[in-house]
């Protein structure tokens, strides 16, 4: 089955550090852009960061640059996110997601802006 | 970034038709053509309903579709079922950056 699997998740005191995965199958994962999205309790989705198949390209959301690390290992099917400094407001379900791209006719790099494919999240509390 | 600008609920009847609008500007919604909207139901991820303001993904029923005028895309789902009440998140871009609208819940009566 094509799924994503998030794990690492947990219950952690402010300052402190934790380390995500998402486990691709059933896909060839190193031809896709993948993200993480997070989502407060209660609260609508997040956009945290945006990795490239081949790693080149990093992008994050202004609330965790600095403190979060995206990564992705394609020999091993697994997206990352080593989150550090954590915070109440870091407080989410985090899900990984996927998302195509191709190159048009002039050979430049083009993103999909969807994710179609989701995991079913991972719990990261941040409370003392 | 701000998030989209979503209507915090709606609702109708089985049968029904309803539409959620998400209200962006220029930068994002505006300015690109790569909106998505998203199905969440209590508990489960998100899933994909519709990208590119219109397309549907395989498997997806022809009830949902999408549209765009000016800032503001449109998510429409007619036929109403039990089952579509849900919370629907629109999304687009801008720059670098993905943004989501704060999403809408939807209750069929």
């Amino acid at each position: 089955e094509v799924q994503l699997v998030e794990s690492g998740g947990g219950l952690v005191q402010p300052g402190e550090s934790l380390r995500l995965s998402c486990a691709a199958s059933e896909f060839t994962f190193s031809h896709y852009s993948m993200n993480w999205v997070r989502q407060a309790p209660g609260k609508g989705l997040e956009w945290v960061s945006y990795i490239s198949s081949s790693t080149s390209t990093i992008y994050y959301a202004d609330s965790v640059k600095g403190r979060f690390t995206i990564s992705r290992d394609n020999a091993k099917n697994s997206l990352y996110l080593q989150m550090n400094s954590l915070r109440g407001e870091d407080t989410a379900v985090y899900y990984c997601a996927r998302e195509g791209y191709y190159y048009d006719r002039s050979g430049s790099f083009v993103r999909y802006w969807y994710f179609d494919l989701w995991g079913r999240g991972t719990l990261v509390t941040v409370s003392s | 970034q701000s998030a989209l600008t979503q209507p915090a609920s709606v609702s109708g009847s089985p049968g029904q038709s309803i539409t959620i609008s998400c209200t962006g500007t220029s930068s994002d919604v505006g300015g690109s053509n790569s909106v998505s909207w998203y199905q969440q139901h209590p508990g489960k991820a998100p899933k994909l309903m519709i990208y590119d303001v219109s397309n549907r993904p395989s498997g997806v029923s022809n009830r949902f579709s999408g549209s765009k005028s000016g800032n503001t895309a449109s998510l429409t789902i007619s036929g109403l079922q039990a089952e579509d009440e849900a919370d629907y998140y629109c999304s687009s871009y801008t720059s670098t950056i993905v943004i989501f609208g704060g999403g809408t819940k939807l209750t069929v009566l």
